[in-house]
């Protein structure tokens, strides 16, 4: 069975400031990855994923994350936030092939203040 | 492209009660999702479809929750009777046969009282 930890439920970042949120997995077997962000009232949006290949990937909205097989991270990253950014972002796994469930993290509130 | 489409956005209703909510998924999406998140945690999957059949049932409650997608395009989610933990927000996901990507609706928020 796959989990998934993101470390920080709640990180506060200043407006044009860089932000990390952590991520990290377990799974006896390859995954791929993801980051989903939810804004109030809304669905989950894709913001990007790791499926193969480049160990970097990078998503809408000007966000990355590195996925780092060693360390069993998916960390996202942007190297400056808006105001428009507050959301919850959540990691996710699933299985490396179509049509399979996917598996959340907790989720991380981002608040970001002007 | 139309969304997934959900309703009702909300509900109230008391323990004990029933509640139905219904999902439309993006056309051509023969794979269908419904989740469950609880305040302070990710969603997380009740049952999984393919057309009208289900791939995977094994986290939902049956003994009060129960899902069906007849014509294999809407589906329903039916909770019967409702307890107080069942209050969430219902996310339905739809995604193309094959596909990784999965899609995902505005959910539903019940608070049962």
């Amino acid at each position: 069975a796959q989990s998934v930890t993101q470390l920080d439920s709640q990180v506060p970042v200043f407006e044009e400031a860089p932000v990390e949120l952590r991520c990290n997995y377990s799974s006896s077997v390859s995954v791929y990855l993801f980051w989903y962000v939810q804004y109030p009232n809304q669905g989950l949006q894709l913001l990007l994923k790791y499926l193969s290949g480049s160990t970097l990937v990078k998503g809408i909205n000007g966000f990355e994350a590195e996925f780092n097989k060693s360390q069993t991270s998916f960390h996202l990253r942007k190297p400056s936030v808006h105001i428009s950014d507050t959301a919850e972002y959540f990691c996710a796994v699933s299985l490396p092939s179509g049509n399979t469930p996917l598996v959340f993290g907790k989720g991380t509130r981002l608040s970001v203040i002007a | 492209e139309a969304g997934v489409a959900q309703s009702p956005r909300y509900k109230i209703i008391e323990k004990r009660q029933s509640v139905a909510f219904w999902c439309n998924p993006i056309s051509g999406h023969a794979t269908l999702y419904w989740y469950q998140q609880i305040l302070g945690q990710g969603p997380k999957l009740l049952i999984q479809f393919q057309n009208n059949g289900v791939v995977d049932d094994s986290q939902l409650p049956k003994d009060r929750f129960s899902a069906e997608r007849l014509k294999g395009v809407d589906s329903t989610l039916k909770i019967q009777p409702a307890k107080l933990e069942d209050s969430a927000v219902y996310l339905c996901a739809s995604s193309l046969v094959g596909s990784y990507e999965q899609y995902f609706g505005p959910g539903t928020r019940l608070t049962v009282t």
